[in-house]
C-alpha cells in the first residue's frame, strides 16, 4: 500500500529564510509524488509533481523537491521565504501505478513571520 | 480556460436531509474525482470516474453515498440522510487521461449539517 507522512504539521519561518518541509511516503513501486499548496479559503494547486523522470523537480514560486528513493523522501524546499508562501502544504502520492485516487498527507502549515 | 467548478461554494443542511453537490471538470478531462476534507482527517479519496468505465466506489464511507456523472462531463454527489459528521468539505478533481496527469482541483463545496 502506498502512504505518505510530512513529519512537521507546523513550520514558522522568516521572510527571506529557506524554507524546508519534509515528506517520507512509503510505495510497492516507483511512486508518483507531488506537493499541493492550499491558501486560506482557496482550492489546491499544484506545485510541483515528480513522475520518474529528473530527481530533482522544480515548480511554481520558486519550490523545488528531490526524489530520494534511499531515504523514501520528498522534501520541499524554497530558498528564501516571502510572506505569501503562509499556506498549507500537502505531499501527495499517486495510489497505484494507472495513477488513479491520490493519497494525501496531513499537510503542514507553512507560517512566514516578517 | 475555465477551471474545475462546483456548486453551491456553501450548503447548511439539517441532519437526515439529502443533499446534493456539483460539479464541472475542465472539459476534456475524462477522469473526475470526488474528495472529502475534514479536520482530524486529512483529505480523503471518495469516488473516481475514468470514461465509461465503472467508477472506483472504494472510498465512499457508507452507503449513504453515492455519485454519478451524466455524458461523461458534470458529475453529483449525493448524500442521504445527512449526519453531523457529514459536515466537511467536498472537493472535486478532474485529470486528462489515464496515466500520471496531475489533478486539478475545484474550490470546494463546504457542507455544514445542523
Amino acid at each position: 500500500a502506498q502512504s505518505v507522512t510530512q513529519l512537521d504539521s507546523h513550520v514558522s519561518v522568516s521572510e527571506g529564510t529557506p524554507v524546508l518541509l519534509r515528506c517520507n511516503y512509503s510505495s510497492s513501486y516507483s511512486p508518483s509524488l507531488f506537493w499541493y499548496v492550499q491558501h486560506p479559503n482557496k482550492g489546491l494547486q499544484l506545485l510541483l509533481k515528480y513522475t520518474s523522470a529528473a530527481t530533482l523537480v522544480k515548480g511554481i514560486n520558486g519550490f523545488e523537491a528531490e526524489f530520494k528513493k534511499s531515504e523514501t523522501s520528498f522534501h520541499l524546499t524554497k530558498p528564501s521565504a516571502h510572506m505569501s508562501d503562509a499556506a498549507e502544504y500537502f505531499c501527495v502520492v499517486s495510489a497505484s501505478q494507472a495513477g488513479t485516487a491520490l493519497i494525501f498527507g496531513k499537510g503542514t502549515t507553512l507560517s512566514v513571520s516578517s | 480556460g475555465a477551471g474545475v467548478s462546483q456548486s453551491p461554494s456553501n450548503k447548511v443542511t439539517e441532519k437526515g436531509k439529502d443533499v446534493e453537490l456539483r460539479c464541472d471538470p475542465i472539459s476534456g478531462h475524462t477522469a473526475l474525482y470526488w474528495y472529502r476534507q475534514s479536520l482530524g482527517q486529512g483529505l480523503e479519496f471518495l469516488i473516481y470516474f475514468q470514461g465509461n468505465s465503472a467508477p472506483d466506489k472504494s472510498g465512499l464511507p457508507s452507503d449513504r453515498f453515492s455519485a454519478e456523472r451524466t455524458g461523461g462531463s458534470v458529475s453529483t454527489l449525493t448524500i442521504q440522510r445527512t449526519q453531523q459528521e457529514d459536515s466537511a468539505v467536498y472537493l472535486c478533481a478532474s485529470r486528462r487521461g489515464q496515466g500520471i496527469y496531475e489533478q486539478y482541483f475545484g474550490p470546494g463545496t463546504r457542507l455544514t449539517v445542523t
